[in-house]
């Protein structure tokens, strides 16, 4: 079972609403990557942290988009207006190295 | 834009039979593939992974690679029905903080 604890596992909001959502990486890996999966199963990959730093991210979607990784706090990701097109599952990730460690993800549902 | 194609979309085999799943990069750069494999409703878990060209073999699962042509495939004999899943096959330039760009997967079902 995965040691990438996701929260919530679903997440329902309106167009225009904050959604947010968590990850606990599993202990010990000091990369966490976050992807977006949609309805055909493509992934986007959305930014990677190593120890609360962001290496590498997208045009993070005109800025709606918001991630960090705190010490000693929860990752978290953040959409300030949700758009219908957000709709996906996000997928949280971990690593020691080379392999990623999925979470179970968060589904959002944009109405 | 490095792109991963994986073909075929959707694979049936036969409880028993084997499977061959094929997975190519257009980026150049490209030094390590994996395939990772989710079941419905399930997160990705990784599978294999190759970095060398040549093949490895994990008990059913064999994986090929040709960096020449940056192709890699997965086999998997004796196939059975909890194998059915999406595959996915990612690639990566390297190293421990790259991230990992994925195809659209292969949609394997077993039949009994």
């Amino acid at each position: 079972n995965s040691k990438v604890i996701q929260t919530p596992r679903y997440l329902v909001k309106g167009q225009g609403q904050k959604a947010k959502m968590r990850c606990i990486p599993e202990k010990g890996h000091p990369v966490v990557f976050w992807y977006q999966q949609n309805k055909n199963n493509e992934f986007k990959f959305l930014i990677n942290f190593q120890n609360q730093e962001v290496l590498q991210q997208i045009d993070m979607t005109e800025k709606r988009f918001s991630a960090e990784c705190p010490s000693n706090s929860p990752c978290s990701l953040e959409i300030q207006s949700s758009e219908a097109g957000d709709s996906a599952l996000y997928l949280c990730a971990s690593s020691p190295g080379e392999t990623l460690y999925f979470g179970s993800g968060t589904r959002l549902t944009v109405l | 834009q490095q792109k991963v194609q994986q073909s075929p979309e959707s694979l049936i085999v036969p409880e028993g039979g084997m499977a061959s799943l094929n997975c190519t990069s257009s980026d150049r750069n490209v030094d390590y593939f994996w395939w990772y494999r989710q079941h419905s409703g399930k997160s990705p878990k990784m599978l294999m992974s190759i970095f060398s060209n040549g093949e490895k073999e994990e008990g059913r699962f064999t994986v090929h690679l040709n960096k020449a042509s940056l192709h890699t495939s997965l086999h998997i004999r004796d196939s059975q029905p909890s194998d059915s899943a999406l595959y996915l096959c990612a690639a990566s330039m390297g190293g421990s903080n790259a991230k990992l760009t994925f195809g659209k997967g292969t949609k394997l079902s077993v039949k009994s």
